[in-house]
């Protein structure tokens, strides 16, 4: 049973690009949530999307950052006109359902190097 | 706004040696508070939910607890694989996110 999936896991931009980032949640869980983890900080929440929905949006910045999550595909978190600041991990996760008995598992992670 | 304090920032210790990690934490309406282990490079690895004060779990060396204000991490006679970043999370309020803190990391040597 596969796990969750990001990629690529590596991404390097040149200030002002565009950064995609793709995350397939494991088989069966339809909640995907992103986080990121700066250097010598915990991972912070950004945002929780459903399908076709964005549901709390609250750590996400409020310029360049956008998500979705398409009836078919992967979750995207899509970064417009990267800045140096913009380098990080970025983690996705899923889950069955939206409650806190049930786990949120985690991908490897994108690691985003803006130069 | 919820806040999790973890301690110590990292921990050396030597093959055998038992010792706790520590996870402080504020929250409105706790849901639940996770264990997440974390390898260098790679993503968060789920270890433990706990709901409620007094509620333990316990996976091979690993045994978790939680009070009302914090919850430990007690490591039985350490071997070196267990060496990673040691993460907890809360769950609290109406919200769906996990607040982190900033781990705990734990070299175990030979």
């Amino acid at each position: 049973n596969a796990g969750v999936m990001q990629n690529p896991r590596h991404l390097v931009r040149r200030r002002g690009q565009e950064a995609r980032l793709r995350c397939s949640p494991m088989k069966g869980h339809s909640h995907v949530y992103w986080y990121r983890q700066l250097p010598e900080e915990g991972l912070k929440f950004m945002v929780y999307l459903q399908k076709e929905n964005i549901i709390d949006e609250s750590g996400m910045p409020k310029e360049r950052f956008s998500a979705e999550f398409p009836k078919e595909g992967p979750s995207i978190l899509r970064i417009q006109q990267v800045v140096r600041g913009d380098s990080a991990a970025y983690f996705c996760a899923s889950s069955q359902l939206a409650r806190s008995t049930d786990t949120q598992y985690f991908g490897p992670g994108t690691r985003l190097t803006v130069l | 706004e919820d806040q999790v304090t973890q301690s110590p920032e990292a921990l050396r210790l030597q093959e055998g040696e038992s010792s706790s990690l520590n996870c402080s934490y504020t929250v409105s309406g706790l849901r639940g508070l996770f264990w997440y282990r974390q390898d260098p490079g790679k993503g968060p690895e789920f270890l433990f939910t706990l709901y409620s004060a007094g509620e333990e779990k316990e996976k091979e060396r690993l045994k978790a607890t939680l009070t009302k204000k914090e919850s430990f991490l007690h490591i039985t006679a350490p071997k070196p694989e267990d060496s990673a970043t040691y993460l907890c999370a809360v769950w609290g309020g109406s919200n769906y996110k996990l607040t982190f803190g900033k781990g705990t990391l734990l070299t175990v040597n030979p």
